[in-house]
């Protein structure tokens, strides 16, 4: 089936240590994103990226490191320089229709990680 | 960077028609309005989205202002599963920018 996989769902890690959220999909889709929810918030964009090789900084892209070596995937770094990283990450991929016309976004279930 | 405004929360009664309101007067003529819902528990799910004339879907309608600072998300008749979060985001390119939403609650 077509979809978007993030792993793992849960994760703990302890502070000052690094930690690598996976995202891959396979929808063929051009562009991926990262974002990142808080209890009772809204979600916040850190990374997004329309083509292999290249990608952007959202809002909150501090203390968050990306590649896009491969178009299904996108992992994100939650590195030691990230504050407060206890969060829900959110992945999501979408078709690119024009230069300016993001298509629909499709989201995977989400990694919820929590700093001890 | 783009922000819309919406209102925080709206109540509506089942089986009645909804309008959810949003601002977003920094809109640039490339810019696509899109709306997204999130319900409890959920990641976001897609709903509509357009750039200047109205847009209809299964689910909803857009209605976007002539001067494009504004638009309006119907829901033509409220069900008990469409309360949830629901998110106006005003798309620069590809990047979209997610607010707080508006809150809607759907009274039986």
């Amino acid at each position: 089936d077509g979809g978007i996989t993030q792993s793992p769902k849960y994760l703990f890690r302890k502070e000052g240590q690094n930690v690598t959220l996976s995202c891959e999909q396979n929808l063929n889709h051009d562009a991926m994103y990262w974002y990142r929810q808080d209890p009772g918030q809204g979600l916040r964009l850190i990374y997004y990226s329309q083509i292999v090789n290249d990608f952007q900084k959202g809002d909150i892209a501090e203390g968050y490191s990306v590649s896009r070596e491969k178009k299904e995937s996108f992992p994100l770094t939650v590195t030691s320089a990230q504050k407060n990283p206890t969060a829900f990450y959110l992945c999501a991929s979408s078709r690119l229709l024009s230069a300016t016309n993001t298509g629909e976004l499709f989201f995977g279930e989400g990694s919820r990680l929590t700093v001890l | 960077d783009a922000k819309t405004t919406q209102p925080n929360s709206m109540e509506s009664n089942e089986e009645e028609p909804v309008h959810l309101p949003c601002n977003h007067s920094t809109i640039s003529g490339t810019d696509y309005i899109h709306w997204y819902r999130q319900l409890p528990s959920q990641g976001p799910e897609y709903v509509i989205h357009g750039l200047t004339s109205n847009v209809n879907n299964r689910m909803a309608s857009l209605a976007i202002a002539e001067d494009r600072k504004s638009s309006t998300l119907i829901l033509h008749r409220a069900t008990l599963r469409d309360a949830a979060v629901y998110y106006c985001i005003q798309g620069q390119g590809g990047k979209l920018i997610f607010g707080q939403g508006t809150e809607l609650s759907v009274k039986p």
